[in-house]
């Protein structure tokens, strides 16, 4: 079963941030956040992850709340090579895989 | 850096025949994983490999699908025979991260099975 709701789609005008929100109310202490994304026609490309801290890298921001129940993808200039259905996924206690929900599509509008 | 390779990219078949799916996954990369994805839906894991052994193959339909990773490097998903419902895109990736997983997965382009 999945452990994270995250809306189905979003749209995003070109250039502006987009901010995908994800909730995991059921997170436990030693669960990390994976983001991943998935452009039309390949696979899914990690994009992201965090444990409790705020983290950054080339391609996003993670913003996790202090109670750790939600978190917030930020792409900061979204470009139309950012449509695609992004994926907020929650290591599940004592397994190896990551489980992937439906995930949100993300729409960039030019 | 090479990054994972799956071959064939399509595959069209009738319900009953047999299939099968081939990954290289990224040099040094320890861990392989095979993932079905069905239209609409996420990523779902069948199996996953440790080098040449299987760690997890809990959601994998036995009495048609088979994985085998020989030599730890290359693997073969096969399905015999298949039903409509395979009808899916296959998905390779790898890892370097081993059981306490603090890594990123590496993904191919996947292989689109449409059975008939």
């Amino acid at each position: 079963d999945a452990k994270t709701t995250q809306p189905p789609s979003m749209d995003c005008a070109e250039g502006r941030a987009a901010n995908l929100p994800c909730n995991h109310s059921t997170i436990s202490g030693n669960e990390y956040v994976y983001w991943y994304r998935q452009i039309h026609s390949q696979g899914p490309q990690y994009i992201i992850h965090g444990l409790k801290n705020n983290e950054t890298n080339e391609m996003a921001s993670l913003i996790i709340t202090e109670d750790r129940k939600s978190s917030t993808l930020i792409l900061p200039h979204a470009t139309l090579r950012d449509t695609a259905v992004y994926y907020c996924i929650v290591r599940e206690t004592g397994a190896n895989n990551l489980f992937f929900g439906t995930g949100t599509r993300l729409t960039v509008i030019p | 850096e090479a990054g994972v390779a799956q071959s064939p990219r399509y595959k069209i078949i009738e319900k009953r025949q047999s299939v099968a799916f081939w990954c290289n996954p990224i040099s040094g990369h320890a861990t392989l994983y095979w993932y079905q994805q069905i239209l609409g839906q996420g990523p779902k894991l069948l199996i996953q490999f440790q080098n040449n052994g299987v760690v997890d193959d809990s959601q994998l339909p036995k009495d048609r699908f088979s994985a085998e990773r020989l030599k730890g490097v290359d693997s073969t998903l096969k399905i015999q025979p298949a039903k409509l419902e395979d009808s899916a895109v296959y998905l390779c990736a790898s890892s370097l991260r081993e059981r306490v997983y603090t890594g990123e997965l590496f993904f191919g382009e996947g292989s689109r099975l449409t059975v008939l």
